[in-house]
């Protein structure tokens, strides 16, 4: 089957690091994206992970591990804005279609 | 602005009405997506288009018929809904081999 696990709600203080952990289970696997999407917004393009390792982008940083099944989105310096929810999609290539987490809640408290 | 444009915006019907949703995308992307996007749950694939053909239907109840008359338009007629089918719906585009997605800002659906 497939299936892809993230945290429901996450709490963090501006200025902080928080880490949202995704774990996954997918056929024919070809990367991992991460996407942000503010209340009544459409989802919008954060990352795109398709090799082991970590990728930074500004405050943003995304880490994947394909042998674990797992990834994780990294945002450093937190400010009000990145409350948002954050969804963990895996790619899979051959059947040309992302398969969605159920997004993380994200608050950013001051 | 993404690219990808929806209308309506928002959209309250009872459960014999007829309805349908439109999306509109300006990228020049060949593959095209219907999400259901309900509270707390994740993202459901519901139908894809590639080049206009349908590649994808994930076991969607015949009450949401899709159509794609062109690489740039997609639509979701809907008819004899359910008050569960109440949810946000999302389209988006593709170039169909990078798998990044762009979305429209979505419908709001309420069945009454």
């Amino acid at each position: 089957g497939q299936n892809i696990d993230q945290p429901t709600e996450m709490t963090a203080t501006e200025g902080a690091i928080v880490q949202i952990n995704c774990t996954y289970q997918t056929s024919g696997f070809n990367g991992l994206f991460w996407y942000q999407q503010h209340a009544g917004e459409a989802p919008t393009f954060l990352s795109y992970n398709v090799l082991d390792g970590l990728e930074e982008k500004g405050r943003f940083s995304s880490f994947l591990s394909r042998s674990k099944g797992y990834s994780y989105l990294l945002l450093k310096e937190l400010q009000m804005k990145d409350s948002a929810s954050y969804l963990c999609a895996a790619f899979s290539g051959g059947y040309n279609k992302l398969i969605f987490g159920a997004g993380t809640r994200l608050a950013v408290h001051p | 602005e993404t690219g990808v444009t929806q209308t309506p915006r928002h959209l309250v019907m009872g459960m014999t009405n007829k309805k349908s949703l439109k999306c509109e995308q300006h990228l020049g992307h060949n593959a095209m997506y219907w999400y259901k996007q309900s509270a707390k749950k994740p993202l459901e694939l519901m139908f894809v288009y590639n080049f206009k053909e349908q590649t994808e239907n994930n076991s969607v109840p015949s009450r949401f018929s899709p159509e794609c008359p062109n690489s740039s338009h997609l639509f979701l007629h809907l008819h004899t809904l359910q008050p569960e089918d109440s949810a946000l719906y999302l389209c988006a585009s593709s170039t169909g081999t990078t798998g990044e997605l762009f979305f429209g800002e979505g419908s709001r659906l309420t069945v009454l």
